[in-house]
């Protein structure tokens, strides 16, 4: 069974940072390209950045490149996401996701609240 | 970007009932087109992808088509743990862009 367990949020001031993990399991992870995606509250879907089955590409939106970081480790079979110079328009429950094209399997979510 | 259009944004509808959401992207999306299910306090769940194919586990009851920008979900004989929020996304070309959502509710 695929299994996508993310932890590492919280609350923050703005302009703080803060690195969430994503735990693996029930596949062979260093097969697949990842993803975080994230939704603020009462809000839509928005994809927020990807990487490659090796880490050497990685894709972001207007909206957080520069200050995002997604990095992987898959020897652990972990995902991440540095995020770096937060506003408060980064509220949101942020969902680890596997992504073979589409996102077919997603984690439970992690709340991430950016507020003084 | 890659709009997606997403209508209606909230539906009622009776047990028993088919129930269709329309989608519709700004170019040609090649099928490039997948479905989620999202229930109240839950992550979202794939249901449809290549705007035509179940997902594993998916109820026969759930149906995607269409093609080119227009492409729809239906949902023969709704139950009731269909209450939830559908939204589509293209992952035909970067960035993935979602539809803003339908929320769907027993009449």
């Amino acid at each position: 069974e695929v299994q996508l367990v993310e932890s590492g949020g919280g609350l923050v001031q703005p302009g703080r940072s803060l690195k969430l993990s994503c735990a693996a399991s029930g596949f062979t992870f260093s097969n697949y390209y990842m993803a975080w995606v994230r939704q603020a509250p009462k809000k839509g879907l928005e994809w927020v950045a990807t990487i490659s089955t090796s880490g050497s590409r990685t894709y972001y939106p207007d909206s957080v490149k520069g200050r995002f970081t997604i990095s992987r480790d898959n020897a652990k079979s972990s995902l991440y996401l540095q995020m770096n110079s937060l506003k408060s328009e980064d509220t949101a429950t942020y969902y680890c996701a596997r992504q073979p094209g589409t996102f077919d399997y997603w984690g439970q979510g992690v709340m991430v609240t950016v507020s003084s | 970007d890659i709009q997606m259009t997403q209508s209606p944004a909230s539906l009622s509808a009776s047990l028993g009932e088919t129930v269709t959401i329309e989608c519709r992207a700004s170019e040609d999306i090649y099928n490039g087109l997948a479905w989620y299910q999202q229930k109240p306090g839950k992550s979202p769940q794939l249901l449809i992808y290549n705007a035509n194919s179940l997902h594993t586990g998916v109820p026969s009851r759930f149906s995607g088509s269409g093609s080119g920008t227009q492409y729809s979900l239906k949902i023969n004989s709704l139950q009731s743990e269909d209450v939830a929020s559908y939204f589509c996304q293209q992952y035909y070309d970067y960035p993935p862009t979602f539809g803003a959502g339908t929320k769907l509710e027993l009449k």
